[in-house]
């Protein structure tokens, strides 16, 4: 099994509705992350958690929340999706240490 | 605010040579970290290297070298000896410390094209 698990892998949703992309982790770390990638602009900071009490937003946050259901367990909401959602949103999770981040496999989402 | 500066939208090499990829920090912290990461065209980040700012040495994995020099504040990633596989996005990323604690800023990637 994978160190970090995004569902789902694909996603087509209609403007206005309600969506919410999970992530668990099976690495023991207590931070999780949730970025989008658009073309051109690299990885951007949605929200991150450093542990299950501690939420916080990242550079582009409007229109997202989260939750941190337990340690393995971060789940990112669109409440009324729009088009300039569309786009990857990678999960990941770290440590302190010299190794980065480990990343999930990416959702992509698209509204129409 | 960190900033990730990669110039080269999209890089080509031919096959067995070696590429260097550019990357620039702009970080006033003292201790902070390089990273590069690899995304083929499945979509899924892969780590490649890291060099810690009062890391002496470049930081090398098998075919990847990081050229570090801190004074530019620059982290050009090397890749020897390219294979059509290593045809893919490549991000640089810097972690600093900021008024949350850490923080993770990525570049906008480079694309690398590896011809036969």
């Amino acid at each position: 099994d994978a160190d970090v698990t995004q569902t789902p892998r694909n996603r087509i949703t209609k403007t206005g509705k309600r969506i919410m992309l999970e992530c668990s982790q099976t690495k023991g770390h207590d931070r999780m992350y949730w970025y989008r990638q658009d073309p051109g602009l690299g990885l951007r900071l949605i929200y991150y958690s450093f542990d299950v009490k501690d939420i916080n937003k990242g550079e582009i946050s409007d229109g997202y929340s989260v939750s941190r259901q337990a340690q393995a367990k971060f789940s990112l909401s669109l409440e009324s999706a729009i088009p300039n959602q569309t786009a990857l949103y990678f999960c990941a999770t770290s440590d302190p240490g010299r190794s980065g981040y480990t990343f999930g496999s990416g959702t992509r989402l698209t509204v129409v | 605010a960190q900033k990730i500066t990669q110039t080269q939208p999209g890089m080509f090499v031919q096959e067995k040579e070696a590429v260097t990829l550019d990357c620039t920090y702009d970080t006033s912290d003292q201790s902070y970290g390089l990273f590069w990461y690899k995304q083929p065209s499945s979509g899924e980040m892969i780590f490649l290297i890291y060099q810690g700012s009062y890391d002496e040495q470049n930081a090398t994995e098998g075919r990847y070298s990081l050229n570090f020099q801190k004074a530019r504040k620059s982290a050009n990633l090397v890749i020897s000896a390219s294979q059509l596989g290593d045809s893919a996005m490549y991000f640089c990323a810097a972690l600093h410390r900021d008024n949350y604690g850490q923080n993770f800023v990525f570049g906008p990637g480079t694309r690398l094209s590896v011809l036969p």
